[in-house]
C-alpha cells in the first residue's frame, strides 16, 4: 500500500530538548516536504527536497533542520523546540518529474513543546 | 501561483450531491486545479486535478468553466464521512515546485 509513515503521532517534550520527527514514503517518490498546521493560519510548508542531498527552505524553515541522506526518508529535526512549535505536522510526498500528479500527506504529528 | 476563493462553509444532506464551488480568476494557463480533503486533522488527502476539460474519478467529479475562472467539486452521492475540510488550489509546479499552498477551505458538513 502506498504511504506515507510518520513518526510518532504524538509528542510531549520540553523547551529545548533536541527531538526528530521521522518520515518515510514507499513510493520512490523524489520529492517530500514538511508542513506545519495551525489555527488560522492553515497549512504552510516548512522545508521540501527535490531529492537525495537536496533540501531547500519552505516558508517557514526557521528552526527546524532536514535531512534527506536517503530517498525513503525525510526526517525534521528540531534541535532546541520552543512554545511556537507547538502545532501539527505532515510531511508530504510526490513525484518530482511529472506536474500532472498527487501529493501524498502522512498521518500528521502532533507536537506540544512546554 | 493564482489565489482561490471558496465558501467557508455548506452543508448537504446524506445521500445528495455535494457541490463545492471554487473561484480561480487569476488562474493562468499552465495551471491546474487540484482538490483535497482533510477528515479532522488527519493528513490531506488528494481527490482529483484538472487542467482544462471536465475530471471524474472514482470519488468525485470536477467541473471547470470554459474560460477557467472557476470550478466546482462534485461528490455525487455525500456520506457522513464526506464531512471534512475542502481545499482548491491552483498550481503549476515551477519556482514553487511541490509546494501547495493551501487556503482556508471549505467546511463541508454532511448531514443524516
Amino acid at each position: 500500500e502506498a504511504q506515507v509513515t510518520q513518526n510518532p503521532r504524538y509528542l510531549i517534550t520540553v523547551t529545548g530538548k533536541k527531538l526528530t520527527v521521522t518520515c518515510s514514503q514507499n513510493m520512490n517518490h523524489e520529492y517530500m516536504s514538511w508542513y506545519r498546521q495551525d489555527p488560522g493560519l492553515g497549512l504552510r510548508q516548512i522545508y521540501y527536497s527535490m531529492n537525495v542531498e537536496v533540501t531547500d527552505k519552505g516558508d517557514v524553515p526557521e528552526g527546524y533542520k532536514v535531512s534527506r541522506k536517503e530517498k525513503r526518508n525525510f526526517p525534521l529535526i528540531l534541535e532546541s523546540p520552543s512554545p511556537n512549535q507547538t502545532s501539527l505536522y505532515f510531511c508530504a510526498s510526490s513525484h518530482r518529474t511529472v506536474l500532472n500528479t498527487e501529493a501524498f500527506f502522512g498521518q500528521g504529528t502532533r507536537l506540544t513543546v512546554v | 501561483d493564482a489565489k482561490t476563493t471558496q465558501p467557508t462553509s455548506m452543508d448537504c444532506a446524506e445521500g445528495r450531491a455535494a457541490n463545492l464551488p471554487c473561484n480561480h480568476s487569476t488562474i493562468s494557463g499552465n495551471e491546474y486545479v487540484y482538490w483535497y480533503r482533510q477528515i479532522h486533522s488527519q493528513g490531506p488527502q488528494y481527490i482529483i486535478h484538472g487542467l482544462k476539460n471536465n475530471e471524474t474519478n472514482e470519488m468525485a467529479s470536477l467541473i471547470i468553466t470554459e474560460d477557467r475562472k472557476s470550478s466546482t467539486l462534485i461528490l455525487p452521492h455525500a456520506t457522513l464521512r464526506d464531512t471534512a475540510v475542502y481545499y482548491c488550489i491552483v498550481y503549476a509546479g515551477g519556482t514553487s515546485y511541490g509546494k501547495l499552498t493551501f487556503g482556508q477551505g471549505t467546511i463541508l458538513t454532511v448531514h443524516p
